[in-house]
């Protein structure tokens, strides 16, 4: 089962504009991360926030996390064409330094229009 | 070095007919995963590998999945007797300690 929800389920915004992806989760976690898949195959893994952790910039990519309210954001700054894709988060439960099975939002789609 | 490796990238069966999905995690990942993308649906778990453990077989959604892995690298995935619900893509991933890595996927179209 999915471990929550991800709005919105699709975004277009024009190139250059910021792009904001909200995703929340229902257990206790470990860490939560983002991915980006292109046409419906493998998944790039963009950054990784460990629960004690409230805010994490990598590059154009900005992500919080609130254990308090169980969400997690995603803003993706100065959008490029090439952002165009799904974007998922990820939570994982488990205990210990390894990752557990990944429990998947549903996906936000995000178009960006040159 | 590489990355995780999937073969066939792409398959298709026939209703009924067992087929086999590779996975080459990336070399000394101790853990390895495997995934269902279902057209139009979310990603879900179907069973995890960690190191010499007992793997978890939580998400394998009927007695027709298994999946083994030998010497602690390779991960063959098996579907006997498949079912046109089975179509999807089929994702593999691994890791050492945080991030998993995902390889491109096998595409199952079960006619």
């Amino acid at each position: 089962s999915q471990q929550g929800e991800e709005d919105p389920q699709a975004l277009s915004i024009q190139e250059g504009e910021n792009a904001t992806m909200n995703c929340s989760y229902k257990t206790s976690i470990n860490n939560l991360q983002w991915y980006r898949q292109n046409s419906g195959r493998g998944l790039v893994h963009l950054i990784l926030i460990r629960s004690n952790e409230r805010e994490k910039h990598s590059g154009r990519l900005r992500v919080t996390l609130d254990t308090s309210k169980k969400s997690s954001s995603l803003l993706i700054t100065a959008s490029r064409a090439a952002d165009t894709a799904s974007y998922f988060c990820a939570t994982d439960g488990a205990r210990g330094g390894n990752t557990g099975k990944l429990i998947f939002g549903q996906g936000t789609t995000l178009q960006v229009k040159p | 070095g590489a990355g995780v490796s999937q073969s066939p990238s792409n398959k298709v069966t026939e209703k009924g007919k067992d087929v086999e999905l590779r996975c080459d995690p990336i070399s000394g990942h101790t853990a390895l995963y495997w995934y269902r993308q279902s057209l139009g649906q979310g990603l879900e778990f179907l069973i995890y590998f960690q190191g010499n453990s007992a793997p978890d077989k939580s998400g394998l959604p009927s007695d027709r999945f298994s999946a083994e892995r030998t010497g602690g690298s390779v991960s063959t995935l098996t579907i006997q007797r498949t079912q046109q619900e089975d179509s999807a893509v089929y994702l593999c991933a691994s890791s050492y300690i945080g991030t998993q890595y995902f390889g491109p996927g096998t595409r199952l179209l079960v006619l």
